[in-house]
């Protein structure tokens, strides 16, 4: 059983459009997380979220926003794409808050805007 | 603000010897660090956690150490097999606030 899953793994798109990253786990975590790679392979947190807090990563542009239907999901949505957006980015889950615990990571969704 | 860095950039050693992947960090105040891998093309998996008032971690081969006060951590990898070839990564979470970070990662290549 995959215990963080993302959905699409591989995401290729136009500049200017608006487009969703999926992200689900099953193991009964409180706290979900974004974070993007970029080409230096270098990763860097976005969001993290449970069903009390959203904390938000300053230098993520607005144009990025986290939405949770439920706490097993934690859905990513980009809107007017740009080339610097090129990544690829991971969901993780954990059962504490604030980077407490563990973190589990999903397989990844690479990002390409062209 | 937190500055994460990693060395070396990458290792190549000859199967079954004993390694040693450096981490250092910039502020002291942290909550925790943590140690993953990471294998081409695929997500991150946590290799072992460390809170900020232990001083070791150890899971089979490997063992991590933290000295908070002088800002480093070491991952001591016993008897390498070429199956532990991957990028090796650390993070540290602040004591206060909501911020995890990552360093640059050690490419480790585990000869046959």
């Amino acid at each position: 059983d995959t215990a963080v899953s993302q959905t699409p793994k591989y995401l290729v798109t136009q500049m200017g459009n608006d487009k969703s990253i999926k992200c689900e786990q099953n193991l009964g975590h409180d706290t979900m997380y974004w974070y993007k790679q970029d080409s230096k392979k270098f990763l860097k947190i976005m969001f993290s979220y449970n069903n009390k807090e959203l904390i938000i990563n300053e230098t993520v542009p607005n144009r990025f926003s986290p939405k949770s239907p439920d706490k097993a999901h934690l859905n990513l949505h980009i809107n007017s794409l740009e080339l610097g957006d090129s990544a690829v980015y991971f969901c993780a889950s954990s059962q504490g808050t604030g980077f407490t615990d563990t973190q589990y990571f999903g397989p990844g969704t690479r990002l390409t805007v062209l | 603000k937190q500055e994460v860095t990693q060395i070396p950039a990458a290792l190549s050693v000859p199967e079954g010897e004993n390694l040693v992947l450096n981490c250092s960090f910039t502020d002291s105040a942290i909550y925790n660090l943590q140690w993953f891998r990471q294998d081409p093309g695929k997500g991150l998996t946590s290799l072992l956690l460390i809170q900020s008032s232990q001083r070791e971690q150890t899971s089979g081969r490997l063992n991590a150490s933290l000295d908070k006060s002088s800002g480093r951590s070491t991952l001591y990898i016993a008897a390498s097999q070429p199956g532990d070839s991957a990028t090796y990564l650390c993070a540290v979470s602040k004591l206060t606030g909501n911020q995890f970070y990552f360093g640059t990662g050690t490419s480790l290549t585990v000869i046959p």
